[in-house]
């Protein structure tokens, strides 16, 4: 199994700050038959089901502002939010589909500083 | 517009069956593979299973703690999914998804929530 780790696991950051989530994985998702990375980021706000933020690791989702931003190939990724925003509060997860079983990270929970 | 609803979830006792439905809409149901996952009251994301498309073999594979209690189907005259569960124990209970990738873009349902308790 791909196993998916977070960090860190909870985060606050200061309005208007960067906020940075790292997800590595523990083989590789990156597929060598089309260049990309089967590896999604996704926001969860309580009561709500998670919310597609950016897909092939650094391809965001229409309507997503452009605060958000992923990066990183292979084994190491990164989310980040360039300005934090109150509506960002939310558990961010990191998920592969490179192979089976599909795998999540365990979350980290952003807050307000 | 792609659309994924689930439905049929409710309370159960333990030892108990429940079967969980996933009606689709906004593409082509029929070649698209789905997945359940669940997520349990205040914890993370877990993935419960796979179904291929029946033109790529129809099979389906489960993650560890579900084999052999649940099964995953599909009717695509219907453009529904289901996912049949027995032998319920308290640690399934949680809210299950229905999700499918197309184009490698990920799409998921609002959940239903299957309670298992006495």
């Amino acid at each position: 199994d791909i196993l998916m780790t977070q960090s860190p696991d909870s985060l606050a950051v200061s309005l208007g700050e960067r906020a940075t989530i790292n997800c590595k994985s523990s083989q590789s998702v990156l597929s060598s038959s089309n260049n990309k990375n089967y590896l999604t980021w996704y926001q969860q706000k309580p009561g709500q089901p998670p919310k597609v933020l950016i897909y092939w690791a650094s391809t965001r989702e229409s309507g997503v502002p452009d605060r958000f931003s992923g990066s990183g190939s292979g084994t190491d990724f990164t989310l980040t939010i360039s300005s934090l925003q109150a509506e960002d509060v939310a558990v961010y997860y990191c998920h592969q589909f490179y192979s089976i079983p599909h795998t999540f990270g365990q979350g980290t929970r952003l807050e307000i500083k | 517009e792609v659309q994924l609803v689930e439905s049929g979830g409710g309370l159960v006792k333990p030892g108990g069956s429940l079967r969980l439905s996933c009606a689709a809409s906004g593409f082509t149901f029929s070649n698209a593979w789905m997945n359940w996952v669940r997520q349990a009251p205040g914890k993370g994301l877990e993935w419960v299973g796979r179904i291929k498309s029946k033109t790529d073999g129809g099979t389906t594979d489960y993650a560890a703690p579900v084999k052999g209690r649940f099964t995953m189907s599909r009717d695509d005259s219907e453009d529904t999914l289901y996912l049949q569960m027995n032998s319920l124990k308290t640690d399934d209970t949680a809210v299950y998804f229905c999700t499918t990738f197309l184009g490698l873009h990920p799409y998921w349902g609002q959940g239903t929530l299957v309670t298992v308790s006495s």
